[in-house]
């Protein structure tokens, strides 16, 4: 079964700070996407990475993707609390979804 | 802008019983998905359909679950005899198409509907 993994399950950071979250896939797979939830909200798509070595940003948040590590990162640079949400990376046609990570930005 | 709308947005029900989730997808998207989150945890894929057949289905969808296009617009899931366990939240998605070159597979979500088992 594959197995997709994302750490920290939780973060909290202050207001300004820089920090990653990072999703390990156990297969190989040709795209992963990234999600936003808000609590009680549905999802937002944030990113789909197609190839090795692609990153992609929008505003605070970058996505990479090393298909050979089978890693994707999500960079948040200096946080602001709009980004406070819950974090899904997932691959294989988003059939396979992260354990989420759950980031609260403290003023 | 489009969007993808669902269908009561919370359903309470005896075990056993059956329900029945409403979506209905943006109105040109072509590709049509139901996911489930267990409260708290991640999102878990059940079945893709498209052509008016099943794409592709996890191993959650058994016997149980069952899904449908009745008419140009509706998409519905039914589970026939609800466990305890199938409370969570379903979402629905929609997409264009399946290539992610060209962003069609971007998925859209609904609102969700939150199914609680008696």
């Amino acid at each position: 079964e594959l197995k997709v993994e994302q750490n920290p399950l939780f973060l909290s950071m202050q207001e300004g700070k820089n920090y990653t979250i990072y999703c390990n896939y156990s297969t190989t797979s040709d795209r992963l996407y990234w999600y936003r939830q808000d609590p009680g909200k549905s999802l937002e798509s944030l990113f789909v990475l197609l190839s090795n070595g692609a990153v992609k940003q929008e505003g605070r948040l970058m996505a990479s993707l090393d298909t050979k590590a089978r890693l994707s990162t999500l960079h948040i640079t200096a946080a602001v609390h709009d980004l406070s949400a819950t974090y899904f990376c997932a691959v294989d046609n988003q059939f396979y979804f992260g354990t989420g990570t759950s980031l609260t930005v403290i003023p | 802008e489009p969007e993808v709308t669902q269908t009561p947005s919370h359903q309470v029900t005896q075990m056993g019983q059956e329900v029945i989730l409403r979506c209905v997808p943006i109105s040109n998207h072509l590709y049509f998905y139901w996911y489930r989150q267990i409260l708290g945890q991640k999102v878990e894929f059940l079945v893709s359909f498209y052509n008016n057949e099943i794409s592709e289905k996890s191993e959650i969808f058994d016997d149980q679950f069952s899904v449908e296009r009745p008419d140009g617009s509706n998409f519905t899931l039914k589970i026939r005899s609800t466990k305890l366990e199938d409370s969570a939240m379903y979402f629905c998605a929609s997409t264009l198409g399946r290539e992610a070159a060209t962003g069609t597979d971007t998925q859209y979500f609904g609102p969700g509907t939150r199914l609680t088992v008696l």
